[in-house]
């Protein structure tokens, strides 16, 4: 099973600023199938990262993701009100599809 | 437009089972995997198991084998997920998700209560 550690566990920023968020593998994630997901409370996550670097539709390209094998990466370039949230990463190629534990992303 | 529609909140007592089902519309049933995926309260998230109908058998994550069933109804349209034995750990949000290996989950339900007490 790979195993998905993200960090840091909170990040504290201000609307405008940069959001670097990281997601480490206990193993190569297979074809960089790696996804990244944003979770509002009370709602479904949503797909805003899939292949650890394309972005799925309608999302903003403030979003970016990058990254292979182990280490990846999902940055935002400037913090939106609307972004403040939990992000996950996830690995799809390798059964079982395993998520990292999340990253909280609170207004400072 | 791809959506997926899950049954409503359920409240179960210990040692029962529950069965979540999720209605899918838009896109080819039995081509598309489907994968459970569930969230306690303040957790993160779990996949629990995944199948693409037309594979014939689905995929479970080891912690729920032999507890969870995942099934189709190809003539609605239906994935339906039962878990057996339940505790009170088993309390969570329960989503459907399509994708599963090698696909993300690009469109999720909106999300099934469970909640196990007695």
């Amino acid at each position: 099973e790979i195993v998905l550690t993200q960090s840091p566990g909170t990040l504290s920023l201000s609307p405008g600023e940069r959001a670097t968020l990281s997601c480490r593998a206990s193993q190569s994630v297979p074809n960089s199938y790696l996804g990244w997901y944003q979770q509002k409370p009370g709602q479904a996550p949503r797909l805003l990262i899939y292949g650890a670097s394309s972005r799925a539709t309608g999302i903003p390209d403030r979003f970016t993701g990058s990254g292979s094998g182990t280490d990846f990466t999902l940055t935002i370039s400037r913090l939106e009100p609307e972004d403040f949230a939990v992000y996950y990463c996830q690995q799809y190629g390798s059964s079982p599809i395993t998520f990292g534990q999340g990253t909280r992303l609170e207004i400072k | 437009q791809v959506q997926l529609v899950q049954s409503g909140a359920d409240m179960k007592k210990p040692g029962s089972s529950v069965k979540v089902s999720c209605k899918a519309s838009g896109g080819t049933f039995s081509s598309n995997a489907i994968s459970w995926v569930r969230q306690a309260p303040g957790q993160g998230l779990e996949w629990m198991g995944g199948f693409t109908p037309i594979f014939g058998t689905p995929n479970y994550a080891q912690k729920f084998k032999g507890r969870v069933t995942i099934t189709a109804d190809k003539s609605t349209s239906t994935m339906y997920m039962e878990l057996s034995s339940l505790t009170s750990e088993d309390t969570a949000v329960y989503y459907c998700a399509r994708g599963g290996a090698t696909i993300p989950l690009g469109y999720w339900g909106q999300g099934t209560l469970v909640t196990v007490s007695s």
